[in-house]
């Protein structure tokens, strides 16, 4: 078993250029969760989605962020026109699909923005 | 709202000294609660996982126990070596409907040989 598979594991963009980033769950997972890390906020819950459903976005910043889940073996979290506050580790984590199920974490992408 | 407390940002020890990491949580209901162990360069891992049907876990010589009386769930182990330096989440599982876990801030442990 591979585990949560992240790509790329670095990305640079410039300011107002669009990142996207990827994420292949563990196989049979059915739960595929998006978490930001930085310095100063810590590790941060943005959105899920459950067979392959967005069930919780209330984390996603408003404006700029977007994640899909086009079918069950990935899913992406596009950020548009990228500012310098975006830069942070962006995780994807899988769960088997009950509510108490571990979380399994990727490598994380790490985005800069200049 | 929900929280998770982790007092403590760093902690230096010696190999062979006790650990321990203060954890506190605020919810309504008993969530499954959770250690994860994050190394550089890597994302968090599972440490141990406890739910109020067993109280106690124990993994790699880490132990933790969830006290719903104090709301706490304090990571300690007994002899730390200098492989153990990472850094520590507290989480909170899913409560009031969503998936999602609630960490701690984390605390960094630096192991000295």
């Amino acid at each position: 078993n591979a585990g949560v598979i992240q790509t790329p594991r670095h990305k640079v963009t410039g300011k107002g250029q669009e990142a996207t980033l990827w994420c292949e769950p563990i196989s049979g997972h059915s739960a595929v969760f998006w978490y930001r890390q930085t310095i100063v906020q810590g590790l941060e819950f943005l959105t899920y989605f459950r067979n392959q459903a967005p069930i919780d976005d209330s984390g996603m910043p408003k404006e700029r962020f977007s994640a899909q889940m086009p079918n069950q073996s990935h899913s992406t979290l596009k950020i548009q026109s990228t500012q310098p506050q975006d830069s942070a580790v962006y995780l994807c984590a899988s769960s088997p699909g009950w509510d108490q199920d571990t979380q399994y974490f990727g490598p994380g992408t790490r985005l800069l923005v200049l | 709202g929900d929280s998770v407390i982790q007092m403590q940002g760093q902690v230096t020890l010696s190999e062979n000294d006790f650990l321990f990491i203060n954890c506190t949580y605020s919810t309504t209901g008993y969530p499954t609660l959770f250690w994860y162990v994050q190394y550089s360069g890597e994302g968090p891992q599972l440490l141990l996982q406890v739910t109020t049907a067993n109280n106690k876990g124990s993994s790699r010589g880490f132990e933790a126990t969830y006290d719903k009386g104090t709301t706490s769930f304090h990571l300690q182990k007994t002899s730390v070596q200098e492989i153990d330096s990472a850094v520590y989440y507290c989480a909170m599982g899913p409560s009031s409907g969503s998936w999602q876990l609630i960490f701690g801030s984390g605390t960094q442990l630096t192991v000295m040989p």
